[in-house]
């Protein structure tokens, strides 16, 4: 069973860099066909796309988020990772991470984290 | 970036079936075999239910089923169980982008 997990701080800073990492247990980072991605969700609303990527680097950011959005992949850790910049209070949500089936056409996301809120304050 | 309309609430009772629909603003949810189905519980992490557009992950019930009628894709949860109740959300692929639509309640009476 693939498990997703999400790590980082709960608390940021207006302005300041939103850091998260996912650690995946029950599956290698590298296993094909499979991409990494990230999911949020802001309070009383609904999901939102934010990126993907794939073992190697390869990436696909959200046209509306790309600007602040990069990710990161550590294979050795099994593990790869969001950072927003300057955030405002609009980026506080729940943070998903999920893995992300490439094998299909409609490239669904087939396992995900439980979720880490993240707020944006000062 | 296209958005996906989906109802905000629908209910039903025990035993009977619910369809939830999932209108593409532009021609998100014309190429049927794109789209894909969450069920999520508050507090859990997302589950998939149905991808390109009517196939079930292993382990997922038969009750739910996904189909499609011009530039809408629809959900149905049929002999609906208490524990049917959550949020639902399509999403499509469309090209290098996902986008979900805003989430339907599901209520069991």
């Amino acid at each position: 069973q693939v498990l997703p997990q999400e790590s980082g701080p709960g608390l940021v800073k207006p302005s300041e860099t939103l850091s998260l990492t996912c650690t995946v247990s029950g599956d290698s980072i590298s296993s094909y066909p499979y991409y990494w991605g990230w999911i949020r969700q802001p309070p009383g609303e609904g999901l939102e796309w934010i990126a993907s990527i794939y073992y190697d680097g390869s990436t696909y950011y959200n046209p509306s988020l790309k600007s602040r959005v990069t990710m990161s992949v550590d294979r050795s850790e099994n593990q790869f990772s969001l950072k927003l910049s300057s955030v405002t209070a609009t980026d506080t949500a729940v943070y998903y991470c999920a893995r992300h089936n490439f094998g299909s056409v409609s490239r669904p996301f087939d396992s995900w984290g439980q979720g880490a809120l993240v707020t944006v304050s000062s | 970036q296209s958005a996906l309309t989906q109802p905000a609430s629908v209910s039903g009772s025990p035993g009977q079936s619910i369809t939830i629909s999932c209108t593409g603003a532009n021609s998100d949810v014309a190429t049927y075999n794109r789209v894909s189905w969450y069920q999520h519980h508050p507090g859990k992490a997302p589950k998939l239910m149905i991808f390109e557009g009517n196939k079930r992950p292993s382990g997922v019930s038969n009750r739910f089923s996904g189909s499609k009628s011009g530039n809408t894709a629809s959900l149905t949860i049929s002999g609906l169980q208490a524990d049917d109740e959550a949020h639902y959300y399509c999403c499509s692929y469309v090209g290098s982008f996902w986008v979900f639509g805003g989430g339907t309640k599901l209520t069991v009476l």
